[in-house]
């Protein structure tokens, strides 16, 4: 049972390329995120989407757009990167309802812009 | 203002003591509330969740909430070097699908 599992696991960009971040997961969970974790800044939501077919922006979302391929998948896409998007991401996913707050985090993204 | 606030620490406590992290919310409607822990250059995994006023006990583990004063603490009993990470607080507001973070507390346990 492999959780949440996200690719790629580190990856160096130039200033101006595009890349995307695959996450999956196996639990059959319905809502599943995107977040970012800076140092001083706490983990911060870039966009989530609580069931298949639908997405919503979080606290930081420019920048980004997302897709929700279907229940297991949940890409996150930088279309032109910028050093500010320099970070750790994370996708997650929980089960719908009372267990909202119950996340379950893949392993990380270690994004450098250059 | 940031919703969720703690103290970023580092906090150390020697081994077998208790160890008391606390958290405060600004969000009165807050509803759900809950404890993360995440190793160095790992990702988070929850611990504890609190959902009403009073303690909740899991092992060593105890959550507290006060609804009246806005805060939530998480107090380690025994504690082990095991136990060295950051811990993140976190919420959940009334009918929201979005977990608000704080920015974590750094505890090491001294041995």
């Amino acid at each position: 049972n492999a959780g949440v599992t996200q690719t790629p696991k580190f990856q160096v960009l130039k200033t101006g390329q595009s890349m995307t971040l695959q996450c999956a997961q196996d639990m059959n969970h319905n809502s599943m995120y995107w977040y970012r974790q800076d140092p001083g800044m706490g983990l911060r939501l870039i966009y989530y989407s609580a069931s298949e077919g639908t997405t919503d922006k979080g606290e930081v979302p420019n920048g980004y757009n997302v897709s929700r391929l279907n229940k297991r998948e949940f890409s996150l896409r930088l279309e032109s990167a910028a050093p500010s998007q320099t970070s750790v991401y994370f996708c997650a996913s929980s089960p719908q309802g009372r267990n909202t707050g119950e996340l379950f985090f893949g392993e990380g993204s270690r994004l450098t812009v250059l | 203002q940031k919703e969720v606030e703690q103290n970023s620490g580092p906090l150390s406590v020697p081994e077998g003591a208790i160890a008391s992290l606390n958290c405060t919310y600004s969000d009165r409607g807050s509803q759900s509330f809950f404890w993360y822990r995440q190793y160095s250059g790992k990702s988070p995994e929850l611990i504890m969740s609190i959902y009403s006023n009073g303690d909740k006990e899991d092992g060593r583990f105890t959550a507290q909430l006060n609804k009246a004063s806005q805060y939530v603490s998480l107090l380690i009993r025994d504690s082990q070097p095991s136990d060295s990470a950051t811990y993140l607080c976190a919420s959940t507001g009334f009918g929201n699908e979005k977990l608000t973070f704080g920015t974590g507390t750094r505890l090491t346990i001294i041995p």
